[in-house]
């Protein structure tokens, strides 16, 4: 089994809509989890870390689900610019990032 | 400082030959990375250093990939006699200690490797 398992997508939604990704994790002693963002053939890019109480940035909400062991990232309104693949991680207990294979988003017009 | 920084961009090499890749983290940064990213997946961890100090390696990293980062700053990544199996992204990232407190990685563009 994977340490991060993402569904792979594509998730195809039109603008507007809220789409909704989970991750799962299978060690349970991690601490830190992170959503990535990775355009096509760039650099995946910080979007935000997932806290116990939740996070809020604008339209994003990110919930960790320590008892499931599932961390999950709301994007509400979604904008043609939120077509990416994102990244679900968790940092060990050395904190290296160990990542997920992505969840690809495409927002149609 | 504008992020952290790979060289090159691209690398095109024969199957059999060597090839070295270069990053330059952030410069606060004493924690440095790598990871290769190959088609439709996330990023793989192949190793890390704190400082020069490599602490830890992946079982993906063969005796014919090698890491150095010599001073604390600078890192290479050198792969040996390659085989059409490297084709992929090797990023680098960087951070600060552990990359708590949200800060997670900061990731350079990569090096995307074609072996031929």
């Amino acid at each position: 089994r994977k340490e991060v398992e993402q569904d792979p997508g594509p998730f195809n939604v039109p603008e507007g809509a809220t789409v909704a990704f989970n991750c799962t994790y299978s060690n349970s002693a991690s601490q830190s989890f992170f959503w990535y963002r990775q355009d096509c053939r760039k650099e995946p890019k910080l979007l935000m870390s997932v806290y116990s109480s939740g996070n809020e940035d604008g339209r994003f909400t990110a919930q960790l689900n320590r008892a499931s062991q599932y961390i999950s990232l709301l994007i509400r309104d979604s904008k043609l610019s939120d077509s990416a693949t994102y990244l679900c991680a968790e940092a060990d207990s050395s904190y290296k990032l160990i990542f997920g294979s992505g969840t690809r988003l495409l927002v149609r017009p | 400082d504008t992020g952290v920084s790979q060289d090159p961009r691209h690398k095109i090499t024969k199957r059999g030959q060597n090839v070295t890749f270069r990053c330059d983290p952030i410069s606060e940064h004493n924690r440095l990375y790598w990871y290769r990213q190959t088609l439709g997946q996330g990023p793989e961890f192949l190793t890390y250093f704190q400082n020069e100090a490599q602490l830890e390696k992946s079982r993906l990293l063969s005796d014919r990939f090698s890491a150095e980062r010599p001073k604390g700053s600078f890192s290479t990544l050198e792969i040996q006699r390659t085989e059409q199996g490297d084709s992929a992204m090797y990023l680098c990232a960087s951070s600060k200690d552990r990359g708590r407190g949200g800060e997670g990685y900061t990731f350079g563009s990569g090096t995307r490797l074609t072996v031929v």
